[in-house]
């Protein structure tokens, strides 16, 4: 049973559609994550919700939309996709303090290519 | 600001050999927490340890060992005999007290052990 599950894995796309990546984890935690890993294998962090309220927003393109219907799941809405979106998009999940225990819980990764 | 400074992009030595990742950080708050993340090539990145900025005492686990010096605001991983499972990205991490748990993640150091 997967804790922290994505959706999809794989996304190819042309520029200018607009992608959706789900997140959902099943651990019961209260925080859930977005991250961006580049070609480089820079991870930066992008979003945080905690029990359905945005806590973190990085300096992200408003192209980038996050949404979290309930604590268990964070989507991300991607419009007008560019060149420089392509990338692996981490979710991750923990509990409140995750800045103290460092315990994030990541899923797998969905790797994004815009053509 | 938080900052970590992951000098070294790829490191490659035979295994058995011992070998150490270095980390440096910034930060203006007197309290502060280190971690160090593993990501296999597989994909998915897995916690491995958080350090406190009250607690420099180093740590051992197996062969695993973590030597903090806040004098040189440096978080090194050593790890020791190496083997070809110890291949992957090693992330170092850090996030201050009341930042929202935001973990600032370094750009990587990609270990290869070669049989």
């Amino acid at each position: 049973d997967t804790a922290v599950s994505q959706t999809p894995k794989y996304l190819v796309t042309q520029m200018g559609n607009d992608k959706s990546i789900k997140c959902e984890q099943n651990l019961g935690h209260d925080t859930m994550y977005w991250y961006k890993q580049d070609s480089k294998k820079f991870l930066k962090i992008m979003f945080s919700y905690n029990n359905k309220e945005l806590i973190i927003n990085e300096t992200v393109p408003n192209r980038f939309s996050p949404k979290s219907p309930d604590k268990a799941h964070l989507n991300l809405h991607i419009n007008s996709l560019e060149l420089g979106d392509s990338a692996v998009y981490f979710c991750a999940s923990s509990q409140v303090g995750a800045g103290i225990t460092g315990e994030l819980f990541f899923g797998e990764g969905s790797r994004l290519t815009v053509l | 600001a938080q900052k970590v400074t992951q000098a070294q992009t790829e490191i490659s030595v035979v295994e058995k050999e011992d070998v150490t990742l270095d980390c440096v950080y910034e930060t203006r708050d007197t309290t502060y927490y280190l971690f160090w993340y593993k990501q296999p090539p597989s994909g998915e990145l897995v916690f491995l340890i958080r350090r406190n900025s009250f607690d420099e005492q180093n740590e051992i686990s197996g062969r695993y060992s973590w030597n903090f010096q806040k004098s040189t605001s440096s978080f090194n991983f050593t790890i020791t005999a190496s083997q070809v499972v110890d291949s992957a990205v090693y992330f170092c991490a850090l996030s201050e007290r009341n930042r929202d748990d935001k973990i600032i993640f370094g750009k990587g150091t990609r270990l290869h052990i070669l049989p």
